[in-house]
């Protein structure tokens, strides 16, 4: 059984420009759920994805966006980087309203 | 505005001794609940999840869960050095898709 993976682990981006985020979720679930963690602070709920459809979103802005595929794996897109949108992006998978798995993240830093 | 309160800590324990973790929530109608153990510099791993009061073991740990006082609780028996890492303690939003995570409680373990 393949566990959730994310790509790439580190990103280096300048203010204003553009980000995507990748995911696989683990094998059998199709539920894919994207988190935002600062240092020293919880992981922040941004949107989940279920069949392809958005199926909840946190308190982020609209240039947070993102995309679920038919085989359940998942984008997540940044528009116009701010410096605050440094932190570490986690993936989860898991089937709808069950447990949810996290992949290893993407550690993305804005300068 | 839903939150989960966990105390920062550090908690410090010596080895073989119990370490206890509390956590409360505010969202009444709260049904899942989760505790997730990360390394630092590493992803949450979940270690275990609660649904209804009572206890639930799972070797060293025990997790306890009073839906009336809005209290989970983790018990982590025999506490070895390996045990030292952020514990994060997750709810399940009443539509079933975001967790809601506290800030984590930093547990160091004395050999």
């Amino acid at each position: 059984e393949t566990g959730v993976t994310q790509s790439p682990t580190h990103l280096i981006k300048t203010r204003g420009q553009q980000v995507t985020l990748r995911c696989s979720s683990q094998s059998g679930h199709n539920t894919v759920s994207w988190y935002q963690q600062a240092l020293g602070q919880g992981p922040q709920f941004i949107f989940q994805y279920y069949r392809e459809e958005e199926n909840g979103r946190g308190n982020f802005p609209p240039r947070f966006s993102g995309l679920q595929f038919p085989n359940y794996s998942s984008e997540l897109n940044v528009n116009a980087l701010e410096l605050d949108d440094s932190a570490l992006y986690l993936c989860a998978s898991s089937l709808v309203g069950d447990e949810q798995f996290f992949g290893p993240g993407t550690r993305l830093t804005v300068l | 505005q839903k939150e989960v309160e966990q105390n920062s800590g550090p908690l410090s324990v010596p080895e073989g001794a119990i370490a206890s973790l509390n956590c409360t929530y505010s969202d009444r109608v709260s049904q899942s609940f989760f505790w997730y153990r990360q390394y630092s510099g590493k992803s949450p791993e979940l270690i275990m999840s609660i649904y209804s009061n009572g206890d639930k073991e799972d070797g060293r740990f025990t997790a306890q869960l009073n839906k009336a006082s809005q209290y989970v609780s983790l018990l982590i028996r025999d506490s070895q050095p390996s045990d030292s890492a952020t514990y994060l303690c997750a709810v399940n939003s009443q539509a079933g898709t975001a967790l809601i995570f506290g800030k984590g409680t930093t547990l160091s373990v004395s050999s």
